[in-house]
């Protein structure tokens, strides 16, 4: 049973526009959720996170959304450039999850294309 | 420089053997943790410990070890009780406790052939 699920495997967007990400959860007891940005054969690096008390986090060209009533959160990317094709994971915690403090859970990831 | 290193980048076994993954970190993080990523698949947790010489297991222990003698190491032994051992490891640490990310190493490509 996924309680991070990100329904779109690939996302193809023409460069300049923005990228859209999406994510859902299913746990309400998760309260920290990050994003996390992985190249073939490399490990994931991170990008951007958002604590539940908050509803928006920006860093450069990168936002996060989240709305908790929906257990939805989103990563806008604007411009999208092709340096940033990637696939994109969703992760998130909960205090105390799994009898330890910062254990994430990982979505499946997204595929993004930015075609120049 | 900081960082996380595993090595091999790749490493191949004959089926029925075990083999060692090695991580090592100098960013004097308490946590670290082992993640495993199969195709079209997230990352799904194996064993993470949060302090010397304690370590608990994660969704898909079953046919792993690690240990954590040193805070610095976190090795990790894929066993032949494994069944489908050839994936993607990747090592991971961070700080102690909750709000912390993650920082990763590059990875382990493990074939068992």
């Amino acid at each position: 049973d996924q309680q991070v699920k990100q329904n779109s495997p690939s996302l193809s967007v023409q460069e300049g526009r923005i990228s859209i990400l999406n994510c859902d959860y299913t746990n309400s007891m998760f309260d920290y959720f990050l994003w996390y940005k992985k190249y073939p054969a490399e490990g994931p690096t991170f990008l951007i996170s958002i604590s539940s008390i908050k509803d928006k986090n920006e860093d450069g060209r990168f936002t996060v959304f989240l709305n908790k009533s929906a257990k939805h959160l989103s990563l806008h990317i604007v411009p999208s450039q092709p340096g940033d094709s990637a696939v994109y994971f969703c992760a998130a915690s909960a205090f105390g999850y799994g009898g330890s403090q910062g254990n994430l859970i990982f979505g499946k990831g997204t595929k993004l294309s930015v075609k120049p | 420089d900081g960082g996380i290193t595993q090595s091999p980048k790749y490493l191949f076994r004959k089926e029925g053997q075990n083999v060692t993954l090695s991580c090592e970190q100098n960013l004097n993080h308490d946590a670290m943790y082992w993640y495993r990523q199969d195709p079209g698949q997230g990352l799904r947790l194996i064993y993470y410990s949060q302090i010397v010489n304690d370590f608990q297991k994660g969704d898909i222990a079953e046919g792993y070890s690690v240990s954590r003698e040193k805070k610095e190491s976190f090795p990790l032994t894929v066993t032949s009780a494994q069944k489908n051992p050839t994936a993607f490891y990747l090592c991971a640490s961070s700080w102690q406790g909750s709000y912390n990310e993650q920082f990763f190493g590059p990875g382990t490509r493990l074939t068992v052939l």
